[in-house]
This record gives structure tokens, sequence and C-alpha cells, in this order.
């Protein structure tokens, strides 16, 4: 069975710095592009930072650009963010997600950043 | 990067058809295999309904089904249920990255 697992997420003050981890099970992780997707309260979802099963390519929403990074190790089965720089509007429940193809086959079931003083 | 177009809402009683459209630039929309849709209950993990076209994972009941013209993909929702009452999102692969319709609430009344 597939699973993804968020951890890392609080409160954090504007400006502050959060990490992110999602661990994976249930399918061969260094097979598969891996993505972050976020939901800011009562907003849709957005697609935020995805990299390949290498690591070595890696693409990312303009607006989180130069202060998010996304990483991996395969080793450990895990998906990472960094994030930096936070802003109020980096408030969001974040997901970490799977691709297959072009599609997000199996989600997490997120974990919760508040960027607040 | 802005996100692709759908309806805030559409609504149904039980045993209806509802239909929810996506439209975006043809270089997104209109390269029907890009696009996907997720069902979303809220507190819960989203949920791929439809991928390449009009492809269903296992599980998922062909009471949904895609239909595409142009830079429009639609899906649509037969036999309406309660468990359907949810947010929908299109999503579609634009060249490295990935743009989210703006969701539909879907009320089965």
């Amino acid at each position: 069975e597939v699973q993804l697992v968020e951890s890392g997420g609080g409160l954090v003050q504007p400006g502050g710095s959060l990490r992110l981890s999602c661990a994976a099970s249930g399918f061969t992780f260094n097979n598969y592009w891996m993505s972050w997707v976020r939901q800011a309260p009562g907003k849709g979802l957005e697609w935020v930072a995805s990299i390949r099963q290498d690591g070595n390519e890696k693409y990312y929403v303009d607006s989180v650009r130069g202060r998010f990074t996304i990483s991996r190790d395969n080793t450990e089965s895990s998906l990472y963010l960094q994030m930096s720089g936070l802003r109020a509007g980096d408030t969001a429940m974040y997901f970490c997600a799977k691709y297959d193809g072009y599609s997000l086959d199996y989600w997490g079931q997120g974990a919760l950043v508040t960027v607040s003083s | 990067q802005s996100a692709l177009t759908q309806p805030r809402s559409v609504s149904g009683s039980p045993g209806q058809s509802v239909t929810i459209s996506c439209t975006g630039p043809s270089s997104y929309v209109g390269t029907y295999k890009y696009v996907s849709w997720y069902q979303h209950h809220p507190g819960k993990a989203p949920k791929l309904m439809i991928y390449d076209v009009n492809r269903r994972p296992s599980g998922v009941p062909d009471r949904f089904s895609v239909s595409n013209s142009g830079n429009t993909a639609s899906l649509t929702i037969s036999g309406l249920r309660t468990e359907d009452e949810a947010d929908y999102y299109c999503c579609s692969f634009a060249g490295s990255l990935y743009v989210f319709g703006t969701g539909t609430k879907v009320t089965v009344l």
C-alpha cells in the first residue's frame, strides 16, 4: 500500500524557516518524480515544486523560487521541502504527492504551515 | 502560471449528472493527456479521478468521465451520489510546471 506521511509543519514567524519531510513507503521511491502541492486557507490547490527521480532536476512555482528548495533522499525514501523567507502568504496545508506520468496518483494527508507573528 | 478556469460551484440532485469545465491555454488543456482531475474532500488527501485523457485509476467508478474540445476539458459525474459532494480540480502539465484549476465545489442537493 502506498503511503506518504508529511511532518515538520508548525507555526513560524515571518521571515523564518521550516523544513517539511515526507516519508514514502509501498512503492520504489527512486523510480518516480515527486512533488509538493499546497492549499492556503479557503483557497484552491497550488502546485509548489517537483523533483526528478535522481534529484538533479527541480522546478518551482514563481512565488517560491529562490526561497524554497525541494530535495530527496532515495536511501531513506524521503522527500523534503526547505522553506525560508516565509511570508504570511505561504500559510497553507502542504501535501506531498507522487507522480505517475503527468498526474499525481498518491497524496499524503498534509502538513500545516502557519506563518504569523 | 495563471490558474485554469473552472466554475466556482455546480449542484445536482442524487441520480442527476453535473459537468465541470476546465479552460486554459491550448498549450496546456489542449494537450489532453496532460490534464488530470482530482477530488478533494476537505481535511483529506486529494484523490486522482481521471488521467491520460479519460483513464480512471482502479476503484474510481465509471460514473466519472471526461470530454475534451479545443482548450476546454470537462469532467462529468453521472448518477450523482451524496459521497460525490467535494471540491474538484483539474490540473495540467505546462512544460516542466504544473497548473491547477481554480476548483469547483460540487453540491449534492
